[in-house]
């Protein structure tokens, strides 16, 4: 089965840069499939971040970014904010494999 | 603006049934280029994509599932279902209804899909247990 690997954490200071990496173990994101993000806050549904590597839906603010090279995708929030503080996934869909979609274990970002 | 609030049973007992309703307001079910999904997380856990029907009536479920999970429609009530067979401790979890775009896209040789999240409910919490 596909499996999509992000760190347990990161962490970062207000203002700073930090990355999450999202990293498929098999043909889900090497064979050029697509991967979307999501933001959880505290209490809270997840909500869409991220879609299709790099698009963001409206009222995300430019400071989340995403992007994706080979088998590795990343999520960049820059000039970090203590209201980013939050769980984040990545989430491929393989349609060879019957429609499967699956997430990453998720990457709990804390603002220092 | 489209919303969707789950709703069912909070507490169920080992082997028997879980079943939830969700219930979409703002929007048609039958909107066409939809999808509708089921994911869970069990509590301070991460995310955990059950199944989904397409516009066509097609159900996609999980293969870990695929033998307890029925999915289904009904487009005369704006809702959608979620029954869980056999269920155990394991299947304690927030249960998150939520709607799915499918879009096609070309990578470096050939037409894929993708398919992302662009609403959720708020969630409900199901535990198992005697």
């Amino acid at each position: 089965q596909s499996m999509l690997t992000q760190p347990p954490s990161v962490s970062g200071a207000p203002g700073q840069r930090v990355t999450i990496s999202c990293t498929g173990s098999s043909s889900s994101i090497g064979a050029d499939y697509n991967i979307e993000w999501y933001q959880q806050l505290p209490g809270t549904a997840p909500k869409l971040l991220i879609y299709g590597n790099t698009n963001r839906p409206s009222g995300v603010p430019d400071r989340f970014s995403g992007s994706k090279s080979g088998a590795s995708a990343s999520l960049a929030i820059s000039g970090l904010q203590a209201e980013d503080e939050a769980d984040y996934y990545c989430q491929s869909y393989d349609s060879s494999l019957s429609g499967l979609v699956v997430f990453g274990g998720g990457t709990k970002l804390t603002v220092l | 603006q489209l919303q969707l609030q789950e709703s069912g049973s909070g507490l169920v007992k080992p082997s028997q049934t879980l079943s939830l309703t969700c219930d979409v307001s703002g929007d048609s079910i039958s909107s066409a280029d939809f999808s509708w999904s089921w994911i869970r997380q069990p509590r301070g856990k991460g995310l955990e994509w059950m199944g989904y029907m397409d516009e066509s009536g097609t159900t996609y479920y999980n293969p870990s599932l695929k033998s307890r999970v029925t999915m289904s429609v009904d487009r005369s009530k704006n809702q959608f279902s979620l029954k869980l067979r056999s269920v155990t401790a394991a299947d304690t979890a927030i249960y998150y209804c939520a709607r799915a775009l499918l879009y096609d896209f070309w990578s470096t040789a050939e037409m894929l899909r993708g398919l992302y999240f662009d609403f959720w409910g708020q969630g409900t919490l199901v535990s198992v247990s005697s």
